[in-house]
């Protein structure tokens, strides 16, 4: 079946514009995680949603990014007034969650951001 | 804070090796361990997932062992072909609270023809 895709695959803007990035899970995934991958930093965890529960914002690095997951499926990470130091590859994972889950997450090809 | 470390950073091997990937982690109150492939300018592919109760997960070439209480996971690869070259990935998912991965660098695996 369909993988998790994203959208767009590359996006440069100017510093200070507003950015959106858009992620697909695997249909009937409810957990949907989005994660950073920037030179010199690694991977790092960025929001968490899981099906109606509030989401797990605790990885967002400032109040710029934010997220949202409309109808429990497609999510938008979005990005205000843009940074040099936004620039990185976003990327979106989702899960299944069954009664005894693994939580094992499957990625998207990635988001890369530039902004000049 | 858990802290996810691999080693090498990167390695070179010629092509038929057998070859070992390391990682550890500081906090052994993990729920899994999931190893990653990445190749450039792409996403992540899953390889392998153990689960905290488990000791190891093979999947054809690949075999991933666990030693929870020593914060270790060993990824091997059998018979290493030019189309392995990527950097692989361990990451871990703790057992209460956040449940999103922590991730290592990387070891970055070059299989020479």
């Amino acid at each position: 079946g369909a993988g998790v895709s994203q959208s767009p695959s590359n996006k440069v803007t100017e510093k200070g514009k507003d950015v959106e990035l858009r992620c697909d899970p695997i249909s009937g995934h409810t957990a949907l995680y989005w994660y950073r991958q920037s030179l010199g930093q690694g991977l790092e965890f960025l929001i968490y949603f899981q099906g109606n529960s509030a989401p797990d914002k605790s990885g967002l690095p400032s109040d710029r990014f934010s997220a949202e997951r409309t109808g429990g499926s497609v999510s938008t990470l979005t990005i205000q007034r843009t940074q040099q130091e936004d620039s990185a590859v976003y990327l979106c994972a989702s899960s299944l969650v069954l009664a005894t889950p693994t939580y094992e997450q499957y990625f998207g090809p990635g988001t890369r951001l530039t902004v000049t | 804070k858990q802290e996810v470390t691999q080693i090498p950073a990167a390695l070179s091997v010629p092509e038929g090796e057998n070859l070992v990937l390391n990682c550890s982690f500081t906090d052994s109150a993990i729920y899994n361990l999931q190893w990653f492939r990445q190749d450039p300018g792409k996403g992540l592919t899953s390889l392998l997932l153990i689960q905290s109760s488990q000791r190891e997960q093979t999947s054809g070439r690949l075999n991933a062992s666990l030693d929870k209480s020593s914060g270790r996971s060993t990824l091997y690869i059998a018979a290493s072909q030019p189309g392995d070259s990527a950097t692989y990935l361990c990451a871990v998912r703790k057992d209460t609270g956040r449940r999103a991965l922590t991730f290592g660098s990387g070891t970055r695996l070059q299989v020479q023809p």
